[in-house]
């Protein structure tokens, strides 16, 4: 019963290091979705993704790299890590024919020093 | 692309009341639905209702239930008889684009 599963759950980065934010599915989705979700603040879409091989910028997508190969699998990619990307962040997946419900993962904290 | 927007950066409430928090959206589409998600100091997201644009009656999940008038489009959700438990953000968002309001901080008192 996996969900949503986002690796790693803690990191901290270092100024100009790159890492990537694991996410993957077992519910079949079509849509994924990657948030970011500042202190005290709302979660705003980063990029998303409607199907494999097919993503698209939200709202906050500058610094960040997406790819989507398989349906299940759906990795951030931080390059050149900046203090500004400090926050946690949200993978998500949604399938239409179940009412857009959407399920989060738990969440993956990063911190940049 | 969709807004949604939440006036109410925080509320209080007594327990055992009703607390009706607002949320607003701006879209062109015709067809298009309304979440609400409940985040504890945990951190996790827990969907709590949803209303799809042609849905004739206000959606109701237990005490949760969603006052959508869709000529003002607003999609306001009421907790009724407010739980301790209650205590968290609270975010609408809409699933054309599945963007997010910036969230109320809902506070119940004892």
């Amino acid at each position: 019963n996996a969900g949503v599963t986002q690796t790693p759950k803690f990191r901290i980065l270092k100024i100009g290091q790159s890492m990537t934010l694991q996410c993957a599915q077992d519910m079949n989705h079509n849509y994924m979705y990657w948030y970011r979700q500042d202190p005290g603040m709302g979660l705003k879409l980063i990029y998303y993704s409607v199907g494999a091989g097919i993503t698209d910028k939200g709202e906050v997508p500058n610094g960040y790299n997406v790819s989507r190969s398989t349906t299940e699998d759906f990795p951030l990619r931080l390059e050149l890590a900046a203090p500004s990307q400090t926050s946690v962040y949200f993978c998500a997946s949604a399938d239409a024919s179940s009412g857009n419900t959407i399920y989060f993962g738990e969440g993956s904290w990063l911190t940049v020093v | 692309a969709q807004k949604i927007t939440q006036t109410q950066p925080g509320m209080f409430v007594q327990e055992k009341e009703a607390v009706t928090l607002d949320c607003t959206y701006d879209t062109s589409d015709q067809s298009y639905g309304l979440f609400w998600y409940k985040q504890p100091s945990s951190g996790e997201m827990i969907f709590l209702i949803y209303q799809g644009s042609y849905d004739e009656q206000n959606a109701t999940e237990g005490r949760y239930s969603l006052n959508f008038q869709k000529a003002r489009k607003s999609a306001n959700l009421v907790i009724s008889a407010s739980q301790l438990g209650d205590s968290a953000m609270y975010f609408c968002a809409i699933d054309n684009d599945m963007r997010f309001g910036a969230g109320t901080r809902l506070t119940v008192k004892p």
